[in-house]
């Protein structure tokens, strides 16, 4: 079965500063791996998907993840952060099995920004 | 636009009742979820629906029903039998069968119990 773990539930940065939010998964099969983007009551919005080919990933707001299937991870960065990244993010992985939808989330990582 | 609308925004049930929370699609997607969201729980799968007429439960199913007799419709009931319905509540549609597709999502409703 697939699943994700995320390093940290809540990360704080300087205006600036290089964001890092961690992502490890677990999967028996290639997996297809996605990260998400909530700000504050609203619904999660896709920032970058990795499918096959490439590994280092370009999004949306200048983020990028790089899958590195040797350390089972999909870390997000972002070399300057603003103060409108300020959100939560989520990593998803595809889920195989059937009984669990289309995707299986990871708890969530909140990035503070501080000015 | 296509997209996916979720309403109401927010939503206030008194204990006991049943309440609706209406999703609708405009994206021709067979595949529906209803997910619930609470502080540091991540998402977690109430039901899912793969084609008209047919929907399977989710990880925390208890308390909750869906129908779906419409491609662009997937409505959750949140009975009397939650316990604790209090949380945010995220419907998504996705192209049914294809892994490498994201999930579209709704704003959300947010249902209180006063």
């Amino acid at each position: 079965a697939q699943s994700v773990t995320q390093l940290g539930s809540h990360v704080s940065v300087s205006e600036g500063a290089l964001v890092l939010l961690r992502c490890n998964y677990s999967s028996s099969v290639p997996p297809y791996l996605f990260w998400y983007v909530q700000y504050p009551n609203q619904g999660l919005q896709l920032l970058l998907k990795y499918t096959t080919g490439a590994t280092l990933v370009k999004g949306i707001n200048g983020f990028e993840a790089e899958f590195k299937k040797s350390e089972t991870s999909f870390h997000l960065t972002k070399p300057s952060a603003h103060m409108s990244d300020a959100a939560e993010y989520f990593c998803a992985v595809s889920d195989y099995g059937g009984s669990q939808g289309n995707l299986i989330f990871g708890k969530g990582t909140k990035l503070s920004v501080k000015p | 636009d296509g997209g996916i609308t979720q309403s109401p925004k927010y939503l206030f049930r008194k204990e006991g009742q049943n309440v609706t929370l209406s999703c609708e699609q405009n994206l021709n997607h067979d595949a529906m979820y209803w997910y619930r969201q609470d502080p540091g729980q991540g998402l977690r799968l109430i039901y899912y629906s793969q084609i008209v007429n047919d929907f399977q439960k989710g990880d925390i199913a208890e308390g909750y029903s869906v129908s779906r007799e419409k491609k662009e419709s997937f409505p959750l009931t949140v009975t009397s039998a939650q316990k604790n319905p209090t949380a945010f509540y995220l419907c998504a549609s996705s192209i049914q069968g294809a892994k490498d597709t994201e999930a579209f999502f709704g704003q959300g409703t947010r249902l209180t119990v006063v």
